[in-house]
């Protein structure tokens, strides 16, 4: 079976300042990731995926994750945060493409920018 | 396209009230979603139909139903509402050639 673990459930940060939110996974197939992001009250939406091919990945927003599958992780980083990043952030899963697999999501980080 | 519409926005109910949730997407995408988001537990699968016709539980369905009622509509029933069930519920939808989920923006409800 598959699951998702975010492994903070709180970061906060400066605003320009880098920050990683972390992602694990476990699978014992191949795997599709993803990064969603939630604003205060509104619903999800994607940032970035990882399909195949290259191991980094880059998002909207100035996002970026890299898988990394001998460490199971997918990790999402940003090189300097804004204001406007205070958002949740969810790591997802799944193993199949077709629209028929389900997908798994982690608990959540909630991102929090000081000014 | 509007993508995913969910109405209401907002509910509340008394408990043993019933209530369907709506929710229909435009991007004739075959796969729809029902889940239910509570403080530090992520979103929770209740219900998921992969192609118009089919429909299964996910990690959470006791206490709701589900109706596909053709490609772009997929509806959620609370027959009996519980307190339990108050929360954040979102539908989602994904196509074949996309592999991500399209979620609609929610609808928040309470049951007292």
């Amino acid at each position: 079976a598959q699951s998702v673990t975010q492994l903070d459930s709180q970061v906060p940060v400066f605003e320009e300042a880098p920050v990683e939110l972390r992602c694990n996974y476990s699978s014992s197939v191949s795997v599709y990731l993803f990064w969603y992001v939630q604003y205060p009250n509104q619903g999800l939406q994607l940032l970035l995926k990882y399909l195949s091919g290259s191991t980094l990945v880059k998002g909207i927003n100035g996002f970026e994750a890299e898988f990394n599958k001998s460490q199971t992780s997918f990790h999402l980083r940003k090189p300097s945060v804004h204001i406007s990043d205070t958002a949740e952030y969810f790591c997802a899963v799944t193993s199949g493409y077709s629209s028929a697999s389900k997908i798994i999501f982690g608990s959540g980080t909630r991102l929090s920018i000081r000014p | 396209n509007a993508g995913v519409t969910q109405t209401p926005k907002f509910q509340v109910l008394k408990t043993g009230q019933s209530m369907t949730l709506q929710c229909a997407q435009d991007m004739n995408h075959n796969s729809m979603y029902w889940y239910r988001q509570d403080p530090g537990m992520g979103l929770r699968l209740i219900y998921y139909s992969a192609s118009e016709g089919t429909t299964d539980k996910g990690e959470v369905p006791n206490g709701y139903n589900v109706s596909r009622l053709n490609k772009r509509e997929f509806s959620l029933r609370l027959e009996s509402a519980a307190p339990s069930q108050t929360s954040v519920y979102f539908c989602a939808s994904r196509g074949l050639a996309h592999n991500e989920q399209f979620f609609g923006p929610g609808t928040r409800l309470t049951v007292l």
